[in-house]
């Protein structure tokens, strides 16, 4: 059971123009959700995180939007850079049954930047 | 800070042996976790370790187990290695026990089972 999706294996998106990458989830329990940035033979890197008590969090570049009700959320890239080309994995957690540090991980969208 | 570390980086083991990976976690981190990825499965959640204690576990054979020490370094084990065990193996740590802890993920090693 694929409690966090990620639709869209890959997205292909020209250079200065907005990237979204969205996610789905089933879990109502879940209440904090990551997104992560991987490339190849590398560990994620940390991009940017919201908590359910918000519905939009922005650092920088990058803003996620988050929408409980649709339990769905997306994160916006903008401007995309060649540099941002990568796997983009969307996570979740929650502070269900001890759940506390356990990430549940989308299946990953790959984008590709284009100069 | 350095950051996550993991230990080896590759290893290459042989079906029915057994296998010790090694995690040391940002300095003053007490929560370390472990996910396995593969490209079928993708990135599944093996266990979590705080302050020495396992909090949670996912959904792997008892062949996969773990430890934590006091300085919060962490060891993972698999025994009787499996075809299907070979992955990319991630340790994160974390502040502490709160879900709003950043996780924050080392480079992996990659294990070949043949």
């Amino acid at each position: 059971d694929q409690q966090v999706k990620q639709n869209s294996p890959s997205l292909s998106v020209q250079e200065g123009r907005i990237s979204i990458l969205n996610c789905d989830y089933t879990n109502s329990m879940f209440d904090y959700f990551l997104w992560y940035k991987k490339y190849p033979a590398e560990g994620p890197t940390f991009l940017i995180s919201i908590s359910s008590i918000k519905d939009k969090n922005e650092d920088g570049r990058f803003t996620v939007f988050l929408n409980k009700s649709a339990k769905h959320l997306s994160l916006h890239i903008v401007p995309s850079q060649p540099g941002d080309s990568a796997v983009y994995f969307c996570a979740a957690s929650g502070n269900y049954g001890g759940a506390t540090n356990k990430l549940i991980f989308g299946t990953g969208t790959l984008l590709a930047v284009q100069p | 800070k350095a950051g996550v570390t993991q230990t080896p980086r590759y290893l290459i083991k042989t079906r029915g042996q057994q296998v010790t990976l090694s995690c040391s976690p940002i300095s003053g981190h007490r929560s370390v976790s472990w996910y396995q990825q593969t490209p079928g499965q993708g990135l599944q959640f093996l266990f979590e370790y705080f302050s020495e204690t396992q909090r949670n576990k996912g959904n792997f054979p008892g062949r996969f187990s773990g430890r934590q020490f006091s300085n919060s370094r962490s060891e993972m084990n698999v025994s009787t290695l499996e075809l299907g065990d070979s992955a990319l193996y991630l340790c994160a740590s974390a502040q502490g026990g709160q879900i709003t802890d950043t996780q924050y993920f080392g480079p992996g090693t990659r294990l070949t089972v043949l």
